[in-house]
């Protein structure tokens, strides 16, 4: 089945402490996002990926860092995670050529105390 | 700035009922519009996408149109149904390539 996995999928911890959240797809998609979602807000593009080792900056990267040394994975890492932090993450994918029809994960609702 | 906004932001119908959502955007130069679906606690899913040189586009009991003059679009659902209850999401490609604008979506509950 196509699709895009996100784990963990619920994650409490607190201010300063490092963690990762993966994101994993199985379509060979080149391009690969990470967005947050806060209510009243709509989502913001945090890190997008063109392909392996290309990433760039989103409008709202800032105490984000983001990899993507293979095609199918793109971790999102928060190395001090803080307060206005605590949001609901999605990861996406796309074929460039197609449109970019992005595909969601299921998400990943972090709270930071 | 671009920007995208959606009306109204909340909206509650009565099941079989018609509905209209709307999408004014400031994105320039527009490469193309997706209606999104996103239900409670999962990530959106695509309805329809929009180019430049379309101006109606149908899945289903959803129509969407493209007015690219005015900045508009319109997501028109028909014969509404319970699973309907959802946000509905408007996104603008921009035409340099990877930059996606999201709107604050439209949260629509159908009653029965």
């Amino acid at each position: 089945e196509a699709q895009v996995t996100q784990n963990p999928r619920y994650l409490i911890t607190v201010t300063g402490k490092k963690l990762t959240v993966t994101c994993s797809q199985n379509m060979n998609h080149e391009y690969m996002s990470w967005y947050r979602q806060d209510p009243g807000l709509g989502l913001r593009q945090i890190y997008y990926s063109m392909n392996v080792e290309v990433t760039d900056k989103g409008d709202v990267p800032e105490g984000y860092k983001v990899s993507r040394k293979e095609k199918r994975n793109f971790p999102l890492i928060l190395e001090s995670p803080s307060p206005n932090q605590t949001s609901l993450y999605f990861c996406a994918s796309s074929y460039i050529a197609q449109g970019f029809e992005q595909y969601f994960g299921p998400g990943t609702r972090l709270t930071v105390t | 700035k671009n920007q995208v906004e959606q009306s109204p932001q909340s909206l509650i119908i009565l099941e079989g009922k018609n509905c209209t959502l709307q999408c004014n955007y400031t994105v320039s130069p527009f490469s193309n519009l997706r209606w999104y679906k996103q239900d409670t606690g999962r990530g959106p899913v695509s309805l329809t996408i929009m180019t430049f040189s379309e101006n109606t586009k149908s899945n289903g009991r959803y129509t969407a149109t493209l007015d690219a003059d005015t900045k508009q679009s319109s997501l028109h659902i028909t014969a509404s149904q319970l699973s309907d209850s959802a946000s509905y999401i408007c996104v603008v490609r921009d035409n340099y390539g990877q930059n996606f604008v999201f709107g604050p979506g439209t949260r629509l509950s159908v009653l029965p």
